[in-house]
């Protein structure tokens, strides 16, 4: 286990409705970066933050944003959910360097109806 | 634009057989290279990295991954496969020099069978 903690593991959620998913980072890290995984695909990178910052961003639209708080956990908010937001969403946690490796949680699916 | 590909959507091998999960990658500057692997209904787990030097770099459960450059090619591998190896294997590249994302390929299933 790598100590990386998110909740809710599971959620349902309906077409325009907003969630916020939860993660805890390892002890000692610094920098979050959440990734979303559809079925079927590799992880996407979202974002990550670190110092309290968003600090790179992938290919996704504004109504996908997050927080990082002084203790270095996380959360990723989406609004007005579509179809498509359905997906396993990860969350990995690093202690920033030049080639940190990122350690992952076990994910929170979330299904949009 | 960085990007992985794992040409194998699935690879089948018999217990006790040497294993080859192919990936290969394309950077504009210096790679990062990682293997991950998933489990079902889990999140990913890392078993090794490529930063520099040596270009066999050992990692977890007894995997080991080759890095070539001339061939842009990372490919994981391990002497005796194991039932418990069968999972989900991703790759992924960073790109050195201060990039921050992590891009994965498209994933291999690797099954090991009796």
């Amino acid at each position: 286990e790598t100590g990386v903690t998110q909740s809710p593991t599971h959620l349902i959620k309906t077409r325009g409705q907003q969630v916020t998913l939860r993660c805890s980072s390892q002890s000692g890290h610094n920098t979050v970066s959440w990734y979303q995984q559809a079925l079927g695909q590799g992880p996407q990178f979202i974002f990550q933050y670190y110092r309290e910052e968003e600090n790179g961003r992938g290919n996704f639209p504004p109504r996908f944003s997050g927080l990082q708080f002084p203790n270095y956990s996380s959360e990723l908010n989406v609004n007005a959910l579509e179809l498509d937001d359905s997906a396993l969403y990860l969350c990995a946690s690093s202690l920033r360097g030049i080639a940190d490796t990122q350690y992952f949680g076990p994910g929170t699916r979330l299904t949009v109806l | 634009a960085q990007s992985v590909a794992q040409p194998e959507d699935q690879v089948n091998v018999a217990e006790g057989n040497p294993l080859t999960v192919k990936c290969t990658y394309s950077v504009s500057g210096n790679p990062y290279l990682f293997w991950y692997v998933q489990y079902p209904n889990r999140g990913l787990q890392f078993l090794l990295k490529y930063i520099t030097g040596d270009n066999l770099v050992k990692g977890s459960y007894g995997f080991e991954a080759e890095f070539n450059k001339s061939q842009t090619s990372f490919h994981l591998k391990k002497p005796s496969a194991l039932v418990s190896d069968s999972a989900l294997y991703f790759c992924a590249v960073r790109e050195g020099g201060g990039g921050n994302k992590l891009t994965f390929g498209t994933g291999t299933q690797l099954k090991v069978e009796l």
